[in-house]
């Protein structure tokens, strides 16, 4: 099965709410992780990524949140607007064999409402 | 800073035909990935590059899917036969090294038919 997923396939907020998508990860080893934004016709875009030694990182807008006591890793958009409308990928780096690689969960799809 | 290219945006097959997408990577970046991203579903990676040598492709079918990267830059992905469920967006994304993020191509996006 896959190492990383997420607890909600589609959210729908009002435009100037703040937005939280979430994701488990299983592998505990893992220690890089990142948050990517796909628009649709694209590919995805980096928007924010954090390390294990770290449980809070904030960026403009954005800010994303390490637990790893549970393997839960989170993503807070603040004041979402509508140009945020995206799927939403959260993606751990996996070490296996020394060579790491990202491994990516099935996604959140993040409807903005005017 | 250019962004990672890819051609082409699109593609259209019958079944048992052959295909090759393009990516040139950001330059200087040592690592290119080739993902496959499946309608509804995340990019899962298919070969990872370190220069011009493979470090992993595991993932990759290799009795239909192969993949190159001459001189360390630009890299190609081939299938050949293609069947049905290969349709998807193929992916290249490179990094300067494995523990940073990776910037995306916009992707290929093929239809098998």
């Amino acid at each position: 099965g896959e190492s990383v997923g997420l607890h909600l396939p589609t959210l729908s907020v009002q435009e100037g709410d703040n937005s939280i998508i979430n994701c488990a990860y299983s592998n505990s080893a893992s220690d890089y992780f990142i948050w990517y934004k796909q628009e649709s016709g694209k590919g995805p875009q980096f928007i924010i990524d954090i390390r294990s030694n770290m449980d809070k990182r904030q960026g403009q807008r954005v800010t994303v949140l390490l637990n790893k006591t549970v393997k839960h890793l989170s993503l807070q958009i603040a004041a979402t607007q509508p140009g945020d409308s995206a799927v939403y990928f959260c993606a751990e780096m996996n070490y296996g064999g020394s060579q790491g690689n990202l491994i990516f969960g099935k996604g959140t799809k993040l409807s903005v409402k005017p | 800073e250019a962004g990672v290219a890819q051609s082409p945006r699109y593609k259209i097959i019958e079944k048992r035909q052959s295909v090759a997408f393009w990516c040139n990577p950001i330059s200087g970046h040592a690592t290119l990935y080739w993902y496959q991203q499946i309608l509804g579903q995340g990019p899962k990676l298919l070969i990872q590059f370190q220069n011009n040598g493979v470090v992993d492709d595991s993932q990759l079918p290799k009795d239909r899917f192969s993949a190159e990267r001459l001189k360390g830059v630009d890299s190609t992905l081939k299938i050949q036969p293609a069947k049905l469920e290969d349709s998807a967006v193929y992916l290249c994304a490179s990094s300067p090294d494995r523990d940073y993020g990776y910037t995306f191509g916009s992707g290929t996006r093929l239809t098998v038919v």
